[in-house]
């Protein structure tokens, strides 16, 4: 299993603003993964951070919008730049320990932007 | 392109009901499924994982199956309780490391 801190829990942010939020795990892991929920809707892949490499975006998400750090096998922070009020979303990191088939999520970072 | 569908959005039921939920995903040639409770302002609580040779997987009351012919699973929850009210999601991974997610059932079960 794996326990998943995210800083801050909520924000309330300015539009044209940037966030970072950071993504801890007691263990380490090869891959964390970062997905947006927006409201009402169900949970989107933004991108998987590999430790020493650039992130991989999935479709519709650029690494000018939302970048990624890794700077080693325990921590990720993703920053929400630019902000709109359509990035209000509720923002969650997810790790699959050891390549387990179990996904763990993280508590979530809920970010609403005015 | 993937899909994952839940069925129904939300449903609310007396304690005690069972109760069955349902999610229908687009391609057979799934690797695993997982189900997941969402609890308000909280993240995700992995309930049942089911690798794609497996026809169920039991959990207290809890009980998921899977049918990769039809491209369905079901989450059966026996005797439910208050307790049980949350956000049900279904995941679903095809290929790779990435999960497609339902919509979700809210589920809300009145003492």
């Amino acid at each position: 299993s794996a326990v998943i801190s995210q800083k801050p829990s909520r924000d309330i942010c300015q539009r044209g603003t940037s966030l970072t939020i950071q993504c801890q795990v007691d263990s380490q892991v090869t891959m964390m993964f970062w997905y947006r929920q927006q409201p009402g809707q169900s949970l989107t892949l933004i991108a998987t951070a590999n430790q020493g490499s650039e992130a991989t975006y999935e479709s519709g998400f650029v690494i000018d919008k939302f970048p990624i750090s890794r700077p080693n096998l325990t921590f990720s922070t993703l920053t929400v730049s630019n902000m709109s009020p359509e990035d209000s979303s509720i923002y969650l990191c997810s790790v699959n320990p050891g390549g387990a088939d179990t996904q763990y999520f993280g508590p979530g970072t809920r970010l609403t932007v005015l | 392109k993937q899909e994952v569908t839940q069925i129904p959005a939300a449903l609310s039921v007396p304690e005690g009901e069972n109760l069955v939920l349902n999610c229908s995903f687009t391609d057979s040639a799934i690797y695993n499924l997982q189900w997941f409770r969402q609890d308000p302002g909280k993240g995700l609580t992995s309930l049942l994982l089911i690798q794609s040779s497996q026809r169920e997987q039991t959990s207290g009351r809890l009980n998921a199956s899977l049918d990769k012919s039809s491209g369905r699973s079901t989450l059966y929850i026996a005797a439910s309780q208050p307790g049980d009210s949350a956000t049900y999601l279904c995941a679903v991974r095809f290929t790779g490391n990435q999960f497609y997610f339902g919509t979700g059932t809210s589920l809300t079960v009145i003492p």
